[in-house]
């Protein structure tokens, strides 16, 4: 099983949709979350850290399950500009470094947005 | 603050012949990194280093070398290109590399190897 799985996408919305990506990881001992979105041919950018709380910020929710092993993203109210690829972002723990900053990068969910 | 920068943009190399790759950061981050980002595979960590005059091995070490002589910079060297090594590099850097950290990412450096 790799580390960090994602469907690829892409998914293609209509503008005002509801878009939800789920990704799995594979070490329950990771200790942290997060999404970073990456625009076409730009560098990736955080977009938020997943609590195991859930956290909120604007029109995006980010969710974790430790029990499943998954995080969300939901999107509400999609707008063109969301269009790229959403990355799953995890800190293995007792990786490379443990908890020296190494993180394990999914491949990424194409997203795009329609008007 | 200008962030993360590299140099260069992008280069075609043609196979055997070697470079150079630069990473400099202002935000007087103690972490940087190096990764490579190929179609389908998704980032992959080169080398990374916890400070001035450290460096360890990531994922896909081989065929490349760093050094990290001054805090700010962190060079990323292939002494005899492949056109296995064809790929972006991004540099990356957090502050203390903790569990919540961010990573601060370079805008890339295109690398075609002939």
């Amino acid at each position: 099983r790799k580390e960090v799985e994602q469907d690829p996408g892409p998914f293609n919305v209509p503008e005002g949709a509801t878009v939800a990506f789920n990704c799995t990881y594979s070490n329950s001992a990771s200790q942290s979350f997060f999404w970073y979105r990456q625009d076409c041919r730009k560098e990736p950018k955080l977009l938020m850290s997943v609590y195991s709380s859930g956290n909120e910020d604007g029109r995006f929710t980010a969710q974790l399950n430790r029990a499943s092993q998954y995080i969300s993203l939901l999107i509400r109210d999609s707008k063109l500009s969301d269009s790229a690829t959403y990355l799953c972002v995890v800190n293995p723990q007792g990786g490379y470094g443990g908890s020296q900053g190494n993180l394990i990068f999914g491949k990424g969910t194409k997203l795009s947005v329609k008007p | 603050n200008a962030g993360v920068t590299q140099t260069p943009k992008f280069r075609v190399l043609k196979t055997g012949q070697s470079m150079t790759l630069l990473c400099a950061q202002d935000m007087n981050h103690e972490y940087m990194y190096w990764y490579r980002q190929d179609p389908g595979m998704g980032l992959r960590l080169i080398h990374y280093s916890v400070g001035e005059g450290t460096t360890a091995k990531g994922e896909v070490p081989d065929g490349y070398n760093v050094s990290r002589l001054k805090k700010q910079n962190f060079l990323l060297g292939l002494e005899s290109a492949a056109p296995s090594q064809t790929s972006v590099y991004f540099c990356a850097s957090s502050a203390l590399g903790s569990l919540q950290e961010t990573q601060y990412f370079g805008p890339g450096t295109r690398l075609l190897v002939l």
